[in-house]
């Protein structure tokens, strides 16, 4: 998987909103932006993914640079419940048909671990 | 919304006991997960199944085994638990299709005395 870059650590005051910023530039053509966090003593979960536009879902908004190589998460209002690490990952399009357990393994960097202030 | 249930949040086990860890999806996923987490090491790839009685290696196999009899679930074994295999783990499932993502479980915390 191609490299991403996170700031290590970042602060948001409650219901505030937080931009979480990814650096990708070596993203290639075919690879997907995905972000997943994880709460303290709990599993990751999945947040959003994109390609070229910009996507919305409940979560989150993810923000993609016209070039892709940098994308933003956006969480809309800060509750303390948001308070986790959270990683950019970039997951190239795998052929529909199985090529081996690497081709679907998941690899996190150190992530950006949020603060929510109250 | 997707669901990835394991059977238990915390488990204590003894050296040399068999162990079973039991996950279940509700998305009829093809592809399920085992992964275990540790500080320091992140995440790591145990035993990876694309469909109903197929498993393939991951990064770190040696002493577990893996089970998938049903399509929405998929069973880590530790043959004979050692404290090395204190961790937590990770269950996860996915649609067959190249774009989607991987759903986790809560996790087991597993510590073995």
């Amino acid at each position: 998987d191609a490299k991403t870059t996170q700031p290590n650590s970042m602060e948001s005051n409650e219901e505030e909103p937080v931009h979480l910023p990814c650096n990708h530039s070596t993203i290639s053509g075919t690879d997907y932006i995905h972000w997943y966090r994880q709460l303290p003593s709990q599993g990751p979960e999945y947040v959003i993914h994109g390609l070229t536009s910009n996507v919305n879902n409940r979560m989150a908004s993810l923000a993609i640079a016209e070039d892709r190589k940098s994308s933003t998460l956006i969480l809309h209002r800060a509750t303390l419940r948001d308070a986790a690490v959270y990683y950019c990952i970039l997951r190239d399009i795998t052929p529909p048909h199985y090529s081996g357990a690497g081709s679907y393994q998941l690899t996190f960097g150190k992530g950006t671990k949020l603060s929510v202030i109250p | 919304d997707v669901k990835v249930t394991q059977s238990s949040r915390y488990l204590v086990k003894r050296t040399g006991e068999k162990v079973f860890l039991e996950c279940v999806q509700d998305m009829d996923h093809e592809n399920m997960f085992w992964y275990r987490q540790d500080p320091g090491l992140g995440l790591r790839l145990i035993y990876f199944s694309y469909d109903v009685k197929m498993k393939e290696k991951g990064d770190i196999p040696e002493g577990y085994s893996v089970s998938r009899e049903k399509k929405e679930r998929f069973s880590l074994i530790l043959e004979s638990a050692s404290t090395n295999q204190t961790s937590m783990y990770l269950c996860a499932s996915r649609n067959l299709m190249s774009n989607q993502p991987q759903h986790f479980g809560d996790g087991t915390r597993l510590s073995i005395l």
